[in-house]
């Protein structure tokens, strides 16, 4: 168990619809980081948070936005969904801002039909 | 344009043996690394690292080896076990010893045999 936790562990929606992962990081951290696995695909980096901050971007679509509240869990909202959304969304936290490894949620499934 | 490469989607060793798993890499900015180990169903663990100012870092088992002037690094797992069978991702990051904007390949099945 990293310590890391994320909701929903799977989710089943259709195209155009709007959708909210959340992700509660280990006690203690104040970085949360939002990776996506699509396919036959490795993670793709998305967007980090350190401390409600936004802190680094990745290729993170328009349609797609996260934050982080003062109580350090994130949100990540997706909106106006495609089939090519559907993907393993992972969540995972770290101590400070940029250094040590990262400790990764189970993941949310998202099905885009 | 893949700036991390595990050009091995699979591999498969006997237990007892060596795995040795490969990664590349094509930006030289990167300048720490990471290999993480994933279990069906889970998230990925960490499992070792290295900073550019080393070429190799061993723990237990695991040992990683880089070789920046060939934007290579290898991770040895002697003697493999069948509990190591799992997908291995390779990460690299230009913070320095951070995971700042991880960029992960796409992982290798590594598969141990009894």
């Amino acid at each position: 168990d990293s310590g890391v936790t994320q909701t929903p562990k799977h989710l089943i929606t259709a195209t155009g619809q709007r959708v909210t992962l959340r992700c509660s990081p280990r006690s203690g951290d104040l970085s949360v980081y939002w990776y996506q696995q699509s396919l036959d695909q490795g993670l793709q980096f998305l967007i980090q948070y350190y401390n409600g901050e936004e802190r680094a971007k990745g290729n993170i679509l328009e349609r797609f936005s996260a934050q982080q509240f003062p109580d350090l869990h994130s949100e990540l909202n997706l909106s106006s969904l495609e089939l090519g959304d559907s993907a393993l969304y992972f969540c995972a936290s770290s101590a400070r801002g940029g250094a040590g490894e990262l400790f990764f949620g189970e993941g949310s499934r998202l099905t885009v039909l | 344009d893949q700036q991390v490469k595990q050009n091995s989607p699979s591999l498969s060793v006997q237990e007892g043996r060596i795995s040795i798993l490969n990664c590349d890499y094509t930006n030289s900015m990167f300048d720490y690394f990471l290999w993480y180990k994933k279990y069906p169903a889970e998230g990925p663990t960490f499992l070792i690292s290295i900073s550019s100012i080393k070429d190799k870092n061993e723990d237990g088992r695991f040992t990683v080896f880089l070789n920046k002037s060939a934007k290579h690094l290898s991770l040895h797992i002697v003697p493999s076990q069948p509990g190591d069978s799992a997908v291995y991702f390779c990460a690299a990051s230009p913070g320095r010893g951070g995971s700042e904007k991880l960029v992960f390949g796409k992982g290798t099945k590594l598969t141990v045999n009894p």
